[in-house]
């Protein structure tokens, strides 16, 4: 039981490039979502799905895009990369209100 | 607007210098509060939920207390071991999760 797994771990991207993070769990959980992580700013949600088929934004979710073909899988795909995205972003899935399981990470520069 | 403000934003504590970390909030009907730890290069790991007001949770060194405006997390004889960020999330009637920007523990030994 591996728990929510991110890949990348780490990613340096140019100003204008796409690339999508990807996000699996195997825990058959219904809700998945994506944050970012900032100094100063705490975790914010960029996208999430209540399950396949079924996303919706977020907190910050411009420059972002998602999809849920499977429960498993719920990538993040950036689709112009800027400096400004340059963050820690973490993939979470939850089974209804409960708490969160988190990733690792994924540590993306932009330059 | 929901909102969660953890105070302080650093401490520096002695080994089995006991302490306690401050997590206040506004939120549209608090489904639940949620307590996890940070390690450095790490994803946020759970702690504690708490649901109610007068509820108290504890694992080892640890116990997490709530009531209708904040939550304490308060830290008994810690241990170097225990130095991490430590995080406070509020989950609202939408089911959303709002975070805090976290307190920074380090036990010096």
């Amino acid at each position: 039981n591996a728990g929510v797994t991110q890949t990348p771990k780490f990613q340096v991207l140019k100003t204008g490039q796409s690339m999508t993070l990807q996000c699996a769990q195997d825990m058959n959980h219904e809700y998945m979502s994506w944050y970012r992580q900032d100094p100063g700013m705490g975790l914010r949600l960029i996208h999430y799905s209540v399950g396949a088929g079924i996303t919706d934004q977020g907190e910050v979710p411009n420059g972002y895009n998602v999809s849920r073909s499977t429960t498993e899988d719920f990538p993040l795909r950036l689709l112009s990369a800027a400096p400004s995205q340059t963050s820690v972003y973490f993939c979470a899935s939850r089974q209804g209100p409960t708490e969160a399981f988190f990733g690792q990470g994924t540590r993306l520069t932009v330059v | 607007e929901d909102q969660v403000t953890q105070s302080p934003e650093a401490l520096r504590l002695q080994e089995g210098e006991s302490s306690s970390l401050n997590c206040s909030y506004t939120v549209s009907g608090l489904r639940g509060l949620f307590w996890y730890r940070q390690d450095p290069g790490k994803g946020p790991e759970f702690l504690f939920t708490l649901y109610s007001a007068g509820e108290e949770k504890e694992k080892e060194r640890l116990k997490a207390t709530l009531t209708k405006k904040e939550s304490f997390l308060h830290i008994t004889a810690p241990k170097p071991e225990d130095s991490a960020t430590y995080l406070c999330a509020v989950q609202d009637s939408g089911n959303q999760f709002y975070f805090g920007t976290g307190t920074s523990l380090t036990v010096i030994p």
